[in-house]
């Protein structure tokens, strides 16, 4: 079966513009999370969103934000682009509640801010 | 809330060597651990989890973890490195269903031959 699909894989930005990254779960996946990786950082939890409804947030600033559609695919936005937020946006479904451990992640969205 | 120290940013093993990979997690609640691995340019996959039952956990390619509540640690070993295992490995923890998983930093594994 057909894995999680993030797009747009790569993309450049300059910073005060706006983004918007795409993950389609895998099908029958309720739950999409989303992870900030940087190398000095690892990896940081955004959100997870399940069944259209946010269930946890981390600690990122009201910039980034995110969404999931019935269809359980998901986006999350970045506002006003800062050099710091250049990483890999990586998304991962499961079945269940994220929190239960069993993730299946997509390949990521390399983001660059110029 | 939950946390996870991983021992190591990089370690370094021959092929045919032990591979241990060191975790040590904070939670406040009953943990669920799991062991993650990402390849260059891919995404992360999961090798094994612990939820509750055996302490001994089985995973894939290999590889085993151990949960022991009083060190607070769920190290991961191989008995025999393959220069396939070449790869970041990340340790998570949660508190179940209602919780966010959090990850480690990483360990980066480099197999010599």
């Amino acid at each position: 079966k057909a894995g999680v699909t993030q797009t747009p894989r790569y993309l450049i930005k300059t910073r005060g513009q706006q983004v918007t990254l795409s993950c389609s779960p895998i099908s029958g996946h309720r739950s999409v999370s989303w992870y900030q990786q940087t190398p000095g950082q690892g990896l940081q939890f955004l959100f997870e969103y399940f069944s259209e409804t946010q269930r946890n947030k981390g600690n990122f600033p009201g910039r980034f934000s995110g969404r999931q559609f019935s269809n359980s695919r998901s986006e999350m936005n970045v506002s006003t682009l800062e050099l710091g937020d250049s990483a890999l946006y990586l998304c991962a479904s499961s079945r269940r509640a994220a929190g239960d451990g069993e993730l299946f992640f997509g390949e990521g969205s390399r983001l660059t801010v110029l | 809330a939950q946390s996870v120290t991983q021992l190591g940013s990089h370690v370094s093993v021959s092929e045919g060597a032990l591979v241990l990979l060191r975790c040590n997690y904070s939670s406040s609640v009953p943990p669920y651990l799991f062991w993650y691995v990402q390849y260059p340019n891919q995404g992360l996959q999961l090798l094994l989890k612990y939820t509750t039952g055996a302490t001994l956990v089985k995973g894939i390619n290999g590889f085993e973890a151990e949960f022991k509540k009083s060190e607070t640690s769920f190290h991961l070993t191989k008995p025999s490195a393959h220069m396939s295992d070449a790869a970041e490995y990340f340790c998570a923890v949660s508190g179940g269903s209602n919780y966010k998983l959090t990850f480690g930093k990483g360990t980066l594994l480099t197999v010599n031959p």
